[in-house]
């Protein structure tokens, strides 16, 4: 069974360009997590998904940050403009449903702005 | 808020020694504790995990110990192996959130 996936695997751009991250859940799980991992941290959750609903991104930057669960499987979560302390890993985790607490990460994206 | 602590931020064990993690809550809400392993370059992959109701689980070389009291839980490696070497998170859930809250990570190195 595949896990979860994700891409690009690493990115570097200048600071005030645009990037966007993309992930796809194992299949059959409904709920999709985006999470940041500064170096040397924990990763912090940024959007929760239920199906095609975000039910908590209460941590998520909103004047720069978006994300998008379309269809209720594939997620995009996208900064613009990306900010130097944008710089990180951004993980994206997947459950069966809410009520499953075994969440599988997937690889991430390390984003470095220059 | 650094609603998990965890120690020590880093720790070198000799291979066939013990290996042993500390965290600490705060919020007696939590009802799940998982730990994961992460390599570099990789995900969290979760390693074991232990609900209130007990004090101990064992998985193979992996204990977890839970002390609700004290609102503590650690991780013990026994056999440590050079393969261990990896970046270890506590975490806690909340039940009904599902909301993951990682500690800050130990770097264990076991040496041959």
């Amino acid at each position: 069974e595949a896990g979860v996936v994700q891409s690009p695997r690493y990115k570097i751009i200048e600071k005030k360009q645009p990037v966007a991250f993309w992930c796809n859940p194992i299949s059959g799980h409904n709920t999709l997590y985006w999470y940041l991992q500064n170096l040397g941290q924990g990763p912090e959750l940024l959007i929760r998904y239920e199906n095609e609903e975000a039910v908590d991104d209460s941590q998520l930057p909103k004047d720069r940050f978006s994300a998008e669960r379309l269809k209720g499987v594939d997620s995009t979560l996208k900064i613009q403009p990306a900010e130097l302390g944008d710089s990180a890993v951004y993980l994206c985790a997947s459950s069966l449903d809410a009520f499953d607490n075994e969440q599988f990460f997937g690889p991430g994206t390390r984003l470095t702005v220059l | 808020q650094q609603q998990v602590k965890q120690s020590p931020q880093s720790l070198i064990v000799q291979k066939g020694g013990i290996s042993i993690i500390n965290c600490a809550y705060e919020n007696t809400a939590f009802d799940y504790f998982p730990w994961y392993q992460q390599f570099p370059g990789k995900g969290p992959a979760l390693l074991i995990a232990i609900r209130p109701d007990v004090s101990e689980k064992k998985e193979g070389r992996f204990t977890i110990s839970f002390n609700k009291s004290a609102k503590q839980f650690s991780l013990h490696i026994m056999d440590s192996q050079p393969g261990d070497s990896a970046t270890y998170f506590c975490a806690a859930v909340s039940g009904g959130y599902n909301k993951l809250i990682f500690g800050a990570g130990t770097r264990l190195a076991v040496h041959p």
